[in-house]
């Protein structure tokens, strides 16, 4: 089965712990990306990893950090979580920068 | 700056019937691409639809369709003879040509009734 994949479905943590979340993507795409969805629904861009170049959205906080091993896996590490954290992360990849995205099915985080 | 706008919150229709979502955009480059995206209560976020700004031609995929009117910097989003599965959250989402951000717009809740 070709698709994006992540692990946890759902972390519960407390504030100041450090998470990670895991994802690969077996679709052969050359880049990779992490959203996140808060409790609205709104989905704002956090990361695009692309050939080993990694581009950060200018607005996310720096305890936020992507780490790549090769172009089917991105995760993303959290350093001391705090409550406005709580959200789903989503993890995408496409084939090229203007193809269509290919999300996987979230990680939801509870920050308590 | 890039930007995606859908008004409309939420709309509920009867199905069978066609419904129309609203999608508006700003951007500053001539070369752009328009996503619509479908992302069900269970959490999964599909893809459906796409119009490259430089085709004339509305694009159609299945019972999805758009209206893409440039000089209104629209692209609304179609469903004809919608059925109950249809119901869901569709986000319209926009990347320029030079920007690596692909942007969403905030959804719309659609609900089809029997």
């Amino acid at each position: 089965e070709t698709a994006v994949f992540q692990t946890p479905n759902y972390h519960v943590t407390q504030v100041g712990n450090e998470v990670s979340f895991n994802c690969k993507q077996t679709l052969g795409h050359d880049t990779m990306y992490w959203y996140k969805q808060d409790s609205k629904k709104l989905l704002k861009i956090m990361f695009s990893y692309n050939n080993k170049q990694l581009i950060v959205n200018e607005t996310v906080p720096r305890r936020f950090s992507p780490q790549s091993s090769d172009k089917a896996h991105l995760n993303l590490r959290i350093k001391s979580v705090e409550p406005e954290d709580s959200a789903v992360y989503l993890c995408a990849s496409s084939r090229t920068s203007n193809s269509d995205y290919t999300f996987g099915s979230g990680t939801r985080l509870l920050v308590i | 700056a890039q930007k995606v706008t859908q008004t409309q919150t939420s709309i509920s229709v009867v199905e069978k019937t066609t419904v129309t979502m609203d999608c508006v955009y700003e951007t500053r480059d001539s070369s752009y691409f328009l996503f619509w995206y479908k992302q069900t209560a269970s959490g999964e976020i599909v893809f459906l639809i796409r119009q490259d700004s430089y085709k004339k031609e509305n694009a159609t995929v299945g019972h999805y369709s758009l209206n893409f009117q440039k000089p209104k910097s629209s692209i609304g989003l179609i469903i004809t003879a919608t059925q109950i599965e249809d119901s869901a959250v569709y986000f319209c989402a926009m990347r320029e040509g030079g920007s690596w951000q692909l942007i969403f717009g905030s959804g719309t809740q659609l609900t089809v009734m029997p």
